[in-house]
C-alpha cells in the first residue's frame, strides 16, 4: 500500500520550454500532496504544499508563476516548470498524505530534469 | 543553528556490522518522527515512523527518541550491502506530516562493504 508514482521519470528538454510533472497516489486517496526539489547530495527542498481543489502553498522563495501546481483530483498533483532554464535542472520529487492527522506521507520516485 | 542536525558522514561499515544514525533537533514542538532511506536518484522511502519517545522495532531496524535530549537514532543490525543509502531522518510538528510540512535533516551516506 501507499504507492506514489510519478511521470515522466526524466525529461530533457530545451531552454524556454515548459515542462509538467505528473504524481500520482495510486491505492490511495490523497488530500495533501507536496512537492520537493532535491540538488544533488543535498537534502530534500519543499517547494510548495497542495491541497485538492485549493491553490497550492508555496516555500518562501519559490516563484509561483514559474511553478504551477494543479492538485486537481484526489489522487493526481501536477507540477509545471514554465520557461525552463538551466537553473531549473535538478530532482524533483512530490509526496502524498491522505490528511490524517497520525500518518506520515509517502514518497514517489522523483523525475530528473535536464535543461539545455 | 538548523532546526535538525545530521551528520551528512559518509559512514562506511563492514558487513554485518550494528549501525547508528542520528539526529538532533532544537524545537521541542516536534512531535513526529520518521526515518527514511533514499537510494541514488530515487525517491525516499518510509523506513520508520514514531511518535513519542521510545522504541520502536522493525525487523532489523530500531528507531529510538529521546524527547527530554532531542535526540533521535535509526539502528540497523546484520548491515547487508542492500542497505547502502542515503538515510534522512524528518520530524514535524503539527501531524505525521500526512498534512503538513516536514523538516528534514541533510542525510548520511551510509556504504556497507561486503
Amino acid at each position: 500500500g501507499a504507492v506514489v508514482s510519478q511521470h515522466p521519470s526524466r525529461v530533457i528538454c530545451k531552454s524556454g520550454t515548459s515542462v509538467k510533472i505528473e504524481c500520482r497516489s495510486l491505492d490511495f486517496q490523497a488530500t495533501t500532496m507536496f512537492w520537493y526539489r532535491q540538488f544533488p547530495k543535498q537534502s530534500l527542498m519543499l517547494m510548495a504544499t497542495s491541497n485538492e481543489g485549493s491553490k497550492a502553498t508555496y516555500e518562501q522563495g519559490v516563484e509561483k508563476d514559474k511553478f504551477l501546481i494543479n492538485h486537481a483530483s484526489l489522487t493526481l498533483s501536477t507540477l509545471t516548470v514554465t520557461s525552463a532554464h538551466p537553473e531549473d535542472s535538478s530532482f524533483y520529487i512530490c509526496s502524498a498524505g491522505t490528511g490524517a492527522q497520525e500518518e506520515t506521507q509517502y514518497f514517489g520516485p522523483g523525475t530528473r530534469l535536464l535543461v539545455l | 543553528q538548523k532546526e535538525v542536525e545530521q551528520d551528512p558522514g559518509p559512514l562506511s561499515v563492514p558487513e554485518g556490522a550494528i549501525v547508528s544514525l542520528n539526529c538532533t533537533y532544537s524545537n521541542s514542538a516536534f512531535q513526529y518522527f520518521m526515518w527514511y532511506r533514499q537510494y541514488s536518484r530515487k525517491g525516499p522511502e518510509l523506513l520508520m515512523y514514531t511518535y513519542s519517545s521510545g522504541n520502536k522495532e522493525d525487523g532489523r531496524f530500531t528507531a529510538q527518541v529521546d524527547k527530554s535530549s532531542k535526540y533521535i537514532s535509526l539502528f540497523i543490525r546484520d548491515s547487508q550491502p542492500s542497505d547502502s543509502a542515503t538515510y534522512l531522518c524528518a520530524m514535524s510538528k503539527n501531524s505525521g506530516g500526512s498534512n503538513y510540512k516536514l523538516t528534514f535533516g541533510k542525510g548520511t551516506l551510509l556504504t556497507v562493504n561486503p
